[in-house]
């Protein structure tokens, strides 16, 4: 168990709606990372948070938006969900958000139908 | 841009022997962090071992060690002595030099089977 926590574990939705994917980092840690893991694209970063800003943006599509909250949590806000969207999306997190290494969650397994 | 390449999609390796998963990474930064994960049939990925691109010893976590040659851009796994519950997934990651918007390319992948 990383300290990671992911919620939900499974989400199953349809083509046009909007769904919330929420992460707990480890106690401590103030960086949130978020990555999309797809069968055709592999694991992507999508973006960084370190104690309520953003820090860092990968390949993360204009209808996706996160936010870290002051508990330092994250969400993560997919909208106008396409079926190319279905993925696995993983939350990180670390202590500093340097060169430190990152602690996955379980995962949530998105299913767009 | 950073690149990080593996190329074996799948191994086989019998119970007890070690075995290496390889890796080669690209980058023009001099400073540069290197990782392995591990991700089971479950889909949990698990942090396994960290090589910075400026340490002088090769990384050893228990059964598992990194094999870094700067020179070759290469940092391959080795797994000593397998057991059944090695058999997953593994992927190779690298982080841009240190500050605060690490984050990690990942690699395609290996996928291992460790046979009784």
């Amino acid at each position: 168990d990383s300290g990671v926590t992911q919620t939900p574990k499974h989400l199953i939705t349809a083509t046009g709606q909007r769904v919330t994917l929420r992460c707990s980092p480890r106690s401590g840690d103030l960086s949130v990372y978020w990555y999309q893991q797809s069968l055709d694209q592999g694991l992507q970063f999508l973006i960084q948070y370190y104690n309520g800003e953003e820090r860092a943006k990968g390949n993360i599509l204009e209808r996706f938006s996160a936010q870290q909250f002051p508990d330092l949590h994250s969400e993560l806000n997919l909208s106008s969900l396409e079926l190319g969207d279905s993925a696995l999306y993983f939350c990180a997190s670390s202590t500093s958000g340097g060169s430190d290494e990152q602690y996955f969650g379980p995962g949530t397994r998105l299913t767009v139908t | 841009a950073q690149k990080i390449t593996q190329t074996q999609p799948g191994m086989f390796v019998q119970e007890k022997e070690a075995v290496t998963l390889d890796c080669t990474y690209d980058t023009s930064d001099p400073s540069y962090g290197l990782f392995w994960y591990k991700q089971p049939s479950s889909g949990e990925m698990i942090f396994l071992i960290y090589q910075g691109s400026y340490d002088q010893q090769n990384a050893t976590e228990g059964r598992y060690s990194l094999n870094f040659q700067k020179a070759r851009k290469s940092a391959n796994l080795v797994i000593s002595a397998s057991q059944l519950g090695d058999s997953a997934m593994y992927f190779c990651a690298m982080g841009p030099p240190g500050g605060s918007n690490y984050k990690l390319t990942f690699g395609k992948g290996t996928l291992l089977t460790v046979n009784p």
